[in-house]
């Protein structure tokens, strides 16, 4: 049970770079979910999506983007990434609104 | 102010000892999920409550949700090394938005 893959794991990003975070679940949600985790201020929304072809924007939404081409792939674009954007990022997947979360492992990302 | 106040931020207990944690809002909720999250992962959901004064249990570790849906109480008997993680609280706010406390951080020493 793979359940929710993220890629890379680790990233060292310069100001200005840009990079995809990738997402994949294998477990048919329709719902997906892009957090950021900094410390001691919990996990803030970013994107959600709930299917293929609709995403809409969360708490966060400023500096990046994403896409929902099919119902297992989730990936979250960083353009010109600036240190602010330094933080843990978690992809969750979920069978709806009112059901729990399923968590990646996470990707560190650091801007430098 | 925030819509989750969890408390407390950082506790250290040993081997054996019993704690609770604790969730709170002034806001009435729905429901409200717990999770649990080691170092290097992702957050695991422990459990679900919905009902006012609602208790569940998962073997050493007894939830419940307060008579108006504002709090919540994790309660762990005689912890482990094993429990050693952070402690997280969320709630559903609108549509697709999942409310996260800044959590509990639990350290259970050997």
């Amino acid at each position: 049970n793979a359940g929710v893959t993220q890629t890379p794991k680790f990233r060292i990003l310069k100001i200005g770079q840009s990079m995809t975070l990738q997402c994949a679940q294998d477990m048919n949600h329709n719902y997906m979910y892009w957090y950021r985790q900094d410390p001691g201020m919990g996990l803030k929304l970013i994107y959600y999506s709930v299917g293929a072809g609709i995403t809409d924007k969360g708490e966060v939404p400023n500096g990046y983007n994403v896409s929902r081409s099919t119902t297992e792939d989730f990936p979250l674009r960083l353009e010109l990434a600036a240190p602010s954007q330094t933080s843990v990022y978690f992809c969750a997947s979920s069978r709806g609104d009112r059901y729990g979360y399923t968590f990646g492992s996470g990707t560190r990302l650091t801007v430098v | 102010t925030q819509l989750l106040e969890q408390s407390p931020q950082f506790l250290s207990i040993q081997e054996g000892e019993n704690l609770t944690v604790y969730c709170n809002s002034s806001s009435v909720f729905s429901s409200l999920q717990w999770y649990r999250q080691e170092p290097g992962e992702g957050p695991v959901l422990l459990v679900t409550v919905v009902t006012g004064g609602e208790v569940k249990k998962l073997k050493r570790l007894t939830f419940q949700f307060g008579d108006a849906r504002k709090d919540s109480s994790l309660h762990i008997t005689a912890a482990q090394p094993g429990d050693t993680g952070l402690y997280l609280c969320a709630v559903q706010t609108g549509a697709n938005n999942l409310f996260f406390g800044t959590g509990t951080r639990l350290t259970v020493i050997p």
